[in-house]
């Protein structure tokens, strides 16, 4: 079956912008994680999606939002960009979204804040 | 909130020879550790995971040990090869919980 996928993979964006990233999960996973990946801080946990409600967020300013829709596919949001919210952002999907399904990471997608 | 780290950020090793990954947590609450490995451009993939109740696993080449006592878990690959040379990553996370905290991860360089 096809995996996790990300869109766009690549993006560049300017400060003061804002973005918008999609993920597809893998078809009948209901739970949607993001993470964002930098050299200094590695894999960092955003907010998770299940049913489409946010069940569970990271440390991350409110500038980064998400959702989930009925699809079980999901939206992240980062508005007011910096140059430190360049990264590595990664989606996650799961069964159920607990500690005994496997997650499955898409391909992230590569934004750069100039 | 749960730390996960991991040492060393780096490892060379010659081919066929071992390699050994360990991690260390601070909750001890947490119950499931999963190993994740990124080659370049792609995201990470699980390759082995151990659960609070087991102390050791093995799949083929690789194998992980936990010590529930002293928080910390290792991952073991044996005979390794090029094709295991990448970044891997360990996390943490208990029950319930879908949020997955990592470690910084390893490089892995295997020498041909």
């Amino acid at each position: 079956k096809a995996g996790v996928t990300q869109t766009p993979r690549y993006l560049i964006k300017t400060r003061g912008q804002q973005v918008t990233l999609s993920c597809s999960p893998i078809s009948g996973h209901r739970s949607v994680s993001w993470y964002q990946q930098t050299p200094g801080q590695g894999l960092q946990f955003l907010f998770e999606y299940f049913s489409e409600t946010q069940r569970n967020k990271g440390n991350f300013p409110g500038r980064f939002s998400g959702r989930q829709f009925s699809n079980s596919r999901s939206e992240m949001n980062v508005s007011t960009l910096e140059l430190g919210d360049s990264a590595l952002y990664l989606c996650a999907s799961s069964l159920a979204g607990t500690s005994e399904d496997e997650q499955f990471f898409g391909p992230g997608t590569r934004l750069t804040v100039l | 909130g749960e730390n996960v780290e991991q040492h060393p950020s780096t490892l060379s090793v010659q081919e066929g020879d071992s390699a050994v990954i360990k991690c260390t947590y601070s909750d001890s609450a947490s119950n499931y550790f999963p190993w994740y490995k990124q080659e370049l451009g792609k995201g990470p993939q699980l390759i082995i995971d151990i659960r609070s109740n087991v102390g050791e696993k093995k799949d083929q080449r690789i194998a992980v040990t936990l010590n529930k006592t002293a928080k910390h878990f290792s991952l073991h690959i044996t005979e390794t090869q090029p094709e295991d040379s990448a970044v891997y990553f360990c996390a943490a996370t208990h029950y319930g919980n879908n949020r997955l905290a990592f470690g910084k991860g390893n490089q892995v360089v295997v020498i041909p």
